[in-house]
């Protein structure tokens, strides 16, 4: 089925690990993005690519880098992980740059203990 | 003050009700979003929002510019339809999304 994959589902680390989050899609989309979501909080950007070859902050980027692989793929790194960084994180990708037609991942649950 | 406020944050209704939750935002927006957060965590686009009122099946999402305010109805509510609802909106000229808290509704058979 067509749409966004992200791995791994589940994740525990012990704090000062690292790890990568993978996000594929195969939508031929344009843009792709990471959110994390905490209890109480709204889904919160932390890094996005608007095309193949761009990346930007959004508004909670510290802590963590992205690289756009290639048009499908938009991993997410965490270098030091820190107990702040516990929170379930969402790829999703778009069309073109926030245009309705978003496809989420199912989700990432990352514990850092 | 968030930029974009939800109400209600949770709500429990009987089956067949008439659902609405509400999306107040701060700002100038290009567009309004409303997505669905299942239980299991998945998240879908469900509608997005410029002006007006769009209708999907039993959905029907309404926008008042003027007034910086929007509405998800769910007519004939079903315990399906349980899930977070989140609104989000896109400020002009800005690259990202603002999300809503949430409404987590409960519709109990």
């Amino acid at each position: 089925n067509a749409g966004v994959t992200q791995t791994p589902k589940f994740q525990v680390l012990k704090t000062g690990q690292s790890m990568t989050l993978q996000c594929a899609q195969d939508m031929n989309h344009n843009s792709m993005y990471w959110y994390r979501q905490d209890p109480g909080m709204g889904l919160r950007l932390i890094y996005y690519s608007a095309s193949e070859g761009t990346t930007d902050k959004g508004e909670v980027p510290n802590g963590y880098n992205v690289s756009r692989l290639n048009k499908r793929e938009f991993s997410l790194r965490l270098e030091s992980a820190a107990p702040s960084q516990t929170s379930v994180y969402f790829c999703a990708s778009s069309e073109r740059l926030q245009t309705y037609g978003y496809t989420f991942g199912s989700g990432t649950r990352l514990t850092v203990v | 003050k968030n930029e974009v406020e939800q109400s209600p944050q949770n709500l429990t209704a009987q089956e067949g009700e008439f659902i609405t939750i509400n999306c107040s935002y701060s700002v100038g927006i290009s567009a309004l979003h409303w997505l669905q957060q299942h239980p299991g965590g998945g998240i879908v686009s469900l509608f997005m929002l410029s002006s007006g009122k769009k209708k999907h099946g039993r959905l029907i999402a309404t926008i008042n510019i003027q007034e910086k305010h929007s509405s998800l109805h769910i007519t004939a509510s079903h315990p399906r339809d349980s899930a977070v609802y989140i609104c989000a909106v896109r400020s002009k000229g800005a690259q990202k999304l603002v999300f809503g808290q949430g409404t987590r509704l409960t519709i109990n058979p």
